[in-house]
């Protein structure tokens, strides 16, 4: 099956600065790569996700990239503030919503964002 | 998009006790759900998936089982729960046509 690796698995920045969490994934068929976001006690909320046949995405100031080539995508967020802090998922999968697209999560990553 | 609901929220049991947590989906029809156990630390763990009305597929032999007695209603139970089955328990829906959402987690302790 599949599998992804996330680091760092902490991160501290000073408000204001970026921030770039990496995940690598194993199988080539993978095509979806969401980028989850998780508060202390709360559910994983999708903050970005992107496809397989586009390179880069961006909204606001999250962007994910992807390396097919590599096998590797990162999350960026630029201008962080303290309310980013969280702890942030990325996953991989063949098809979105089909029936064998179960997602394969890395292990995540604890943002602090420092005022 | 669908609106994954769970509850309870937060659960104290003894061990030994039964177990019934609830997860039901509004927004979409015939999704994928799926149970996540989030334990010590922040990995999520998939205990077990369903793609359809009685079809539950395990990913991990464990103390727990699950059912889905409707389209949209996803049921994770145990017979006589451990001290290991602590934890943040989390359901998750997926449509054809849409991405995985996840509900609010149910955060069960065993003492």
């Amino acid at each position: 099956g599949e599998n992804v690796e996330q680091h760092p698995s902490t991160l501290s920045v000073q408000e204001g600065d970026s921030a770039v969490i990496k995940c690598t994934y194993s199988d080539s068929a993978s095509n979806y790569f969401p980028w989850y976001k998780q508060e202390l006690g709360k559910g994983p909320q999708l903050i970005i996700d992107i496809r397989s046949n586009v390179g880069e995405k961006k909204d606001q100031r999250i962007a994910v990239t992807l390396n097919k080539t590599a096998k590797h995508f990162s999350l960026h967020i630029t201008e962080t503030q303290p309310e980013d802090s969280a702890v942030y998922f990325c996953a991989a999968s063949r098809d979105r919503g089909s029936t064998l697209g179960r997602l394969y999560f890395g292990r995540g990553t604890q943002l602090t964002v420092w005022p | 998009s669908q609106t994954i609901h769970q509850w309870p929220a937060t659960l104290v049991q003894p061990v030994g006790s039964p177990l019934s947590l609830e997860c039901t989906v509004e927004g979409t029809s015939n999704p994928n759900l799926y149970w996540y156990r989030q334990a010590a630390g922040r990995g999520l763990q998939l205990l077990f998936y369903s793609v359809g009305i009685g079809q539950i597929s395990s990913e991990v032999p464990q103390n727990l089982s699950a059912s889905r007695p409707q389209d949209r209603q996803f049921i994770l139970s145990s017979k006589k729960l451990l001290l290991s089955d602590s934890g943040f328990y989390l359901c998750a829906g997926a449509s054809l046509t849409d991405t995985q959402y996840f509900g609010p987690g149910t955060r069960l302790t065993v003492l």
